[in-house]
């Protein structure tokens, strides 16, 4: 099984700041790699695929990078909505698995 | 529109069994995953299998194997995740999801069955 590792935890953030959010596989994904968002009481949202690719509707400020093994998403701009916990999830197999998420408060 | 519509909460004495389901539209059915998802109650989330409708073909993490039984019904284009025997420990939140061949990353989202067992 492919462990996903989640850094920070918790990461506190002012509004209009730029947050980057980790990833690490413990082998390689190649760029299998999606993120999510989830918000309190939701079900979670696709943001990126492919490692890089926004899904629709996604804003630009939401931008993913890395592959293989170190993932990085970055929120340029953090704005009010953007206030949640975010999942990266590998897909290089069938045994799929999630990160432990990071959540992203406001300072 | 895509929608992945579930069933809705359920409480059940441990012991009993149980059978969720997540019907899809706006798209076809049988051309991709409908995987299951586990969050327990302030927790991440957990994947626990995966069902491909057009041809049943069934994948399960080893830590659900077992333990759930994950099933589709393509005529009426809905996925069933079903426990025999529940124990309190199978208490949380379950999305159903739909999953992009040939990879499977959910693009759609359920809005989530809570299961609470309880005696």
């Amino acid at each position: 099984e492919i462990v996903m590792t989640q850094s920070p935890a918790t990461l506190s953030v002012s509004p209009g700041e730029r947050a980057t959010l980790s990833c690490r596989a413990s082998q390689s994904v190649s760029s299998n790699l999606a993120w999510y968002q989830q918000k309190p009481g939701q079900a979670p949202r696709l943001l990126i695929y492919g490692a890089s690719t926004r899904a629709t509707g996604i804003p630009a400020r939401f931008s993913g990078s890395g592959s293989g093994t170190e993932f990085t998403l970055t929120i340029s701009s953090l704005q009010s909505e953007d206030f949640a916990v975010y999942y990266c999830q590998q897909y290089n197999n069938w045994l799929l698995t999630f990160g432990g998420g990071t959540k992203v408060e406001i300072k | 529109e895509v929608q992945l519509v579930q069933s809705g909460a359920e409480v059940k004495k441990p012991g009993e069994s149980l059978k969720i389901s997540c019907k899809g539209s706006g798209y076809s059915f049988t051309s991709y995953w409908i995987g299951w998802v586990r969050q327990m109650p302030g927790k991440g989330l957990e994947w626990m299998g995966i069902i491909y409708p057009g041809d049943s073909d069934t994948r399960y993490s080893p830590s659900f194997q077992g333990q759930v039984t994950i099933s589709a019904d393509k005529s009426i284009s809905t996925a069933y995740l079903q426990w025999s025997s529940l124990k309190a420990s199978d208490t949380a939140m379950y999305y159903c999801a739909r999953g992009t061949p040939p990879r499977n990353y959910f693009d759609y989202w359920g809005q989530g069955t809570l299961v609470t067992v309880s005696s």
